[in-house]
């Protein structure tokens, strides 16, 4: 049972390439996340998929996209990278109990992006 | 909406020494309070959460935190702290009446730096 995986673990990008981010979790749950962890600023949520086959925008989704490709897996993909995407990003999962606000998210151990 | 403040972005302490860690929280509606622990270079693991009934919620690892709804805090406290207790701890809210996804909204962060 290896939880929340993500890869890749670091990845250093040229402004204007693109990437994909993948995610999986083996817990069965609905619902999954993707935030960015930013110096001084915390967890700001960037897509979040509620169960398989929606997703929806979060806080800061400008500049990416996302595919719920099956119940297990989650990706985040920049089109066209940019420096101010420069950021540890961290994929999410939780169980979606149906009381969601009290559900506990599981992390995974985030991908280290810097884009020049 | 809602939002988190963590008063105090380092804190410093001595092992076997008690800690606390700050949080307050504002928000117009009814909220649930979580508590969660990110190790160096892992990803974020719950501590502990307040969904109702007494106010003083023990966790992981020794520690407790208080719900105080009329100063809106929820500080986190450990009677005696270990070098392994060294991390980043993160204090997030998830609004009571969102049924549709987990939104979770982070404070920035208190790194806690334990020194023998």
């Amino acid at each position: 049972n290896a939880g929340v995986t993500q890869t890749p673990k670091f990845q250093v990008l040229k402004t204007g390439q693109s990437m994909t981010l993948q995610c999986a979790q083996d817990m069965n749950h609905n619902s999954m996340y993707w935030y960015r962890q930013d110096p001084g600023m915390g967890l700001r949520l960037i897509y979040y998929s509620a169960s398989e086959g929606t997703t929806d925008k979060g806080e800061v989704p400008n500049g990416y996209n996302v595919s719920r490709l099956n119940k297990r897996e989650f990706s985040l993909r920049l089109e066209s990278a940019a420096p101010s995407q420069t950021s540890v990003y961290f994929c999410a999962s939780s169980v979606a109990s149906g009381r969601q606000s009290t559900d506990t998210q599981y992390f995974g151990p985030g991908t280290r992006l810097t884009v020049l | 909406a809602q939002s988190v403040t963590q008063l105090d972005s380092q804190v410093p302490v001595f092992e076997e020494a008690p800690v606390e860690l700050r949080c307050n929280y504002s928000s117009s509606v009814s909220v649930y309070l979580f508590w969660y622990v990110q190790y160096p270079n892992q990803g974020l693991q719950l501590l502990l959460k307040y969904l109702s009934g007494s106010t003083l919620v023990k966790g992981i690892n020794g520690f407790e935190a208080e719900f105080n709804k009329s100063q809106t805090s929820f500080h986190l406290r450990k009677p005696s702290v270990h070098i392994s207790d060294t991390a980043e701890y993160f204090c997030a809210v998830s609004d009571q009446g969102n049924t549709g996804f987990q939104k979770l909204v982070f404070g920035t962060g208190t790194r806690l730096l334990v020194s023998p």
